[in-house]
């Protein structure tokens, strides 16, 4: 079974400043892998996916990017954080092959912008 | 694309009682209709799907119905248990290799005990 691991697991980040979260996954090989936010008391909004190394699909527009430089990492990245991109940003990859549309979520980064 | 919308937002129950989360979708392209359960500061994990094929799935105290037709799918949890408090969210997504879903806004279950 696969095992994402996302760091850092909290991030406390000024207005403006950059940002990179990372993810990686074991136990798959090519993968789909995914970008949620959580805002505050609210659902989840599919951010980025890739289906493959250099393949980013942008869901919402917003001052957010995704790479996936490997197979199996997946980062986000922003120039200049605003106030409205703070929230509970989750990595996630399917459940397993026999499940291709089920989401497998990782322990998730935790992003305060002040 | 696909709009999914889940009611009510918050459920208070009592211990024992049954509780019933509403979903519904607009793409008739979807046919896979998952639920998560997340625990406070936790990752939300799945505790029940269902596909189009199928009109009522049960897994112990916990079932889910789908209605094609009206397009929406429910969540039933029965004999209810303050460990069953925490947010669930409902999905949908279309058999793609992209495997996209979107989820509805989630609902706040409490289990009083």
């Amino acid at each position: 079974s696969q095992t994402i691991h996302q760091w850092p697991a909290t991030l406390v980040q000024p207005v403006g400043s950059p940002l990179s979260l990372e993810c990686t996954v074991e136990g798959t090989s090519n993968p789909n892998l995914y970008w949620y936010r959580q805002a505050a008391g609210r659902g989840l909004q599919l951010l980025f996916y890739s289906v493959g190394i250099g393949q980013i699909s942008s869901e919402v527009p917003q001052n957010l990017s995704a790479s996936r430089p490997q197979d199996r990492q997946f980062i986000l990245s922003s120039k200049k954080l605003l106030l409205s991109d703070s929230g509970f940003y989750l990595c996630a990859c399917p459940r397993g092959s026999g499940s291709p549309n089920t989401q497998y979520f990782g322990p998730g980064t935790r992003l305060t912008v002040l | 694309g696909e709009n999914v919308e889940q009611h009510p937002s918050t459920l208070s129950v009592q211990e024992g009682d049954s509780a019933v989360i509403k979903c519904t979708y607009s793409d008739s392209a979807s046919n896979y209709f998952p639920w998560y359960k997340q625990e406070l500061g936790k990752r939300p994990q799945l505790i029940i799907d269902i596909r189009s094929n199928v009109g009522e799935k049960k897994d112990q105290r916990i079932a889910v119905t789908l209605n094609k037709t009206a397009k929406h799918f429910s969540l039933h949890i029965t004999e209810t248990q303050p460990e069953d408090s925490a947010v669930y969210f409902c999905a949908a997504s279309p058999n793609t290799n992209a495997g996209k879903s979107t989820f509805g806004d989630g609902t706040t279950l409490t289990v009083k005990p």
